[in-house]
């Protein structure tokens, strides 16, 4: 089946310095995407999403791009804080006839050094 | 705090036995989603319901099985428990079906 993946496992950044999180899709049919940040023992938080008929969003110090022709997409963050050290995950949605299912990727954790 | 509710927090159980996690969805929001996470690992979708009904199945074994209530709370049923199927069990829930989901705070099972 076709699927989300993620290219970087663990990235560290420095405090303040800019942070992009990479991530993978391989369903051209999916329509909608969606960045989540998990701390340790909670469960996954809503960043940022796009839609398929936009290529760039804008959030408070996230950016999400989205690149349909090599299907990619990445989560930019601006001045990361300590605060910001999680894991990342991508996800996509398709709605087909078979219904709606959220695919998330791997996960790429991301640590902020003080 | 996402609005989404589960309980219990933490289950532990044997080997063998049959479990029920329960997820009450964000008021309004008629979309709930049930996720398997194992430790260190990815997100896997297991089930989808949309006002009581199935929508979307993904990697749920057959002894799990779920349903959604006509209140829209939803329970996840593991039954015949297994060493592997110790992780933390998430809900979400979305208004419909091509919104953002809320997760809850998730089950931490442990099967030993």
């Amino acid at each position: 089946g076709e699927s989300v993946g993620l290219h970087l496992p663990t990235l560290s950044v420095q405090e303040g310095d800019n942070s992009i999180i990479n991530c993978a899709y391989s369903n051209s049919a999916s329509d909608y995407f969606i960045w989540y940040k998990q701390e340790s023992g909670k469960g996954p938080q809503f960043i940022i999403d796009i839609r398929s008929n936009m290529d760039k969003r804008q959030g408070q110090r996230v950016t999400v791009l989205l690149n349909k022709t090599v299907k990619h997409l990445s989560l930019q963050i601006a001045a990361t804080q300590p605060g910001d050290s999680a894991v990342y995950f991508c996800a996509e949605n398709m709605n087909n006839n078979a219904g709606n299912m959220l695919t998330f990727g791997g996960g790429t954790r991301l640590m902020v050094k003080p | 705090d996402s609005g989404v509710t589960q309980t219990p927090k933490h289950l532990i159980t044997a080997t063998g036995q049959r479990v029920t996690l329960r997820c009450s969805p964000r008021s309004g929001d008629l979309s709930v989603y049930w996720y398997q996470q194992s430790l260190d690992q990815g997100l896997q979708f297991l089930i989808q319901y949309y006002n009581g009904e199935e929508r979307a199945k993904g990697n749920i074994l057959e002894r799990f099985s779920a349903q959604q209530f006509p209140d829209l709370h939803s329970e996840l049923n593991l039954s015949s428990l297994e060493l592997g199927d110790s992780a933390l069990y998430f809900c979400a829930s979305s208004l419909t079906e091509a919104t953002e989901a809320f997760f809850g705070q998730g089950t931490r099972l442990t099967v030993v």
